[in-house]
């Protein structure tokens, strides 16, 4: 059981580049999450997904969009990659119903010089 | 902004010692849920509780909740060096599983010294 998977695991871009950073889960969740994480910052989410064709904001949104056309992946993509999203990028997946912990992939890390 | 703030930010103690860790959070919850986090991997789940439940136990876990104070604690009782990672706080304000968001606090870098 693989669980959450995220592909690639580390990047280097360029400034201005832009890529996509992909999510798979196995578990049949219904709810995907994006979060990224920085030094004594712990995790912020930037976007998430209560369904199929569904996407929302988080905290941190700007510079990022998403999508989910299956329900087993979810898709970030940064358009113009800036030195400040420079981090190491989560994902995360659980169930619909309530009292549901969430269970993460082990991260990409990735650098903008 | 995180929700969570957690206390201390480092703790390092002899294996065999129990270990607390605390988490303030500032808005009504629905749960507060714990995570660990091994050096470059992903965070791993350790123990969920509800707003109406006081304390929980799951092994060597022991989380507190206080939901006046808005504060929760964890602790780890006789602490093995496998222990060593950090500590998350996470705390869920969603209604009835509506988005099951969680908001972390900064976490809490423990080490367990052989």
């Amino acid at each position: 059981n693989a669980g959450v998977t995220q592909t690639p695991k580390f990047r280097v871009l360029k400034t201005g580049q832009s890529m996509t950073l992909l999510c798979a889960q196995d578990m049949n969740h219904e709810y995907m999450y994006w979060y990224r994480q920085d030094p004594g910052m712990g995790l912020r989410l930037i976007h998430y997904s209560v369904g199929e064709g569904t996407t929302a904001k988080g905290e941190v949104p700007d510079g990022y969009n998403v999508s989910r056309l299956k329900k087993q992946n979810f898709l970030l993509g940064l358009e113009s990659a800036a030195p400040s999203q420079t981090s190491v990028y989560f994902c995360a997946s659980t169930g619909s119903w309530n009292y549901q912990p969430q269970h993460f992939g082990d991260g990409t890390r990735l650098s903008i010089l | 902004s995180q929700q969570g703030e957690e206390d201390p930010q480092a703790l390092s103690i002899q294996e065999g010692e129990n270990a607390t860790m605390n988490c303030s959070y500032k808005t009504s919850i629905n749960n507060l849920q714990w995570y660990r986090q091994n050096s470059g991997r992903g965070l791993v789940h350790l123990i969920l509780i509800r707003s109406n439940e006081r304390e929980k136990h799951s092994g060597r876990l022991r989380v507190t909740l206080d939901t006046s104070k808005k504060s929760s604690s964890l602790l780890i009782t006789a602490s093995r060096a496998a222990d060593t990672a950090s500590y998350f706080c996470a705390t869920d304000a969603s209604y009835g599983g509506a988005t099951n968001k969680l908001i972390f606090g900064t976490g809490t870098l423990l080490a367990v010294q052989p």
